[in-house]
């Protein structure tokens, strides 16, 4: 049974930092590209960032580029999102997502986390 | 960058009710759509991608459909279990992604 389990969610200040981490389970973790998807309280889903399976390519939506890095150890079966400089408008759960289909034909996002919340506020 | 938009943003429907939800990309963007299902509370759910192709353990009575740029997701009888937010998503790039801002399918 494929599991995504994200943790490191909580309180920060503006400015503050936090990392999340995602631990995968059931599945060969390092076949896969992975991604964050991100939802404000009350709002719709937002992609953050993807990652090949093994590390070359990184890719961000624009509203967190330069400040938010995605990581992965695949020994680990793990993945990671580093948040600096946040903001309010970051405030929302954060999933980890396994990216389906190959890399011809794929993109969707098969398998969902239950999602780590973060808040942003002083 | 590549846009969804999605129609209706509200549906109120019956159960038993046949729904269509429309999901229009800026550009072509291919086959390459998905839609999820989000209940409120819940993490959300692939129902089809690759603009018709049902995902695992997901009831016949969803289907996809495509024409040009304008995809639609149809329920053929809405059951109480359906009641959610529905979303669609591109990936035509495979590298950069965009969701729709959702529909809510809500009881009439």
């Amino acid at each position: 049974e494929v599991q995504l389990v994200e943790s490191g969610g909580g309180l920060v200040q503006p400015g503050g930092s936090l990392r999340l981490s995602c631990a995968a389970s059931g599945f060969t973790f390092s076949s896969y590209r992975m991604s964050w998807v991100r939802q404000a309280p009350g709002k719709g889903l937002e992609w953050v960032a993807n990652m090949k399976q093994d590390g070359s390519e990184k890719y961000y939506v624009d509203a967190v580029k330069g400040r938010f890095t995605i990581s992965r150890v695949n020994a680990e079966k793990s993945l990671y999102l580093q948040m600096n400089s946040l903001r309010a408008e970051d405030t929302a759960v954060y999933y980890c997502v396994r990216l389906g289909g190959t890399e011809k034909e794929g993109g969707y996002f098969d398998f969902w986390g239950q999602g780590a919340l973060v808040t942003v506020s002083s | 960058d590549i846009q969804m938009t999605q129609s209706p943003s509200t549906l109120s429907a019956s159960v038993g009710d046949r729904v269509t939800i429309t999901c229009r990309a800026s550009q072509s963007i291919s086959s390459w759509l998905a839609w999820y299902q989000q209940k409120p509370g819940k993490v959300p759910k692939l129902l089809i991608y690759k603009a018709s192709t049902l995902g695992s353990g997901v009831p016949s009575r969803f289907s996809g459909s495509q024409s040009g740029t304008e995809f639609t997701l149809t329920i053929s009888s809405l059951q109480p279990d359906d009641f959610a937010t529905y979303y669609c998503q591109q990936y035509s790039s495979y590298v950069l992604f965009t969701f729709g801002p959702g529909t809510k399918v809500d009881i009439k």
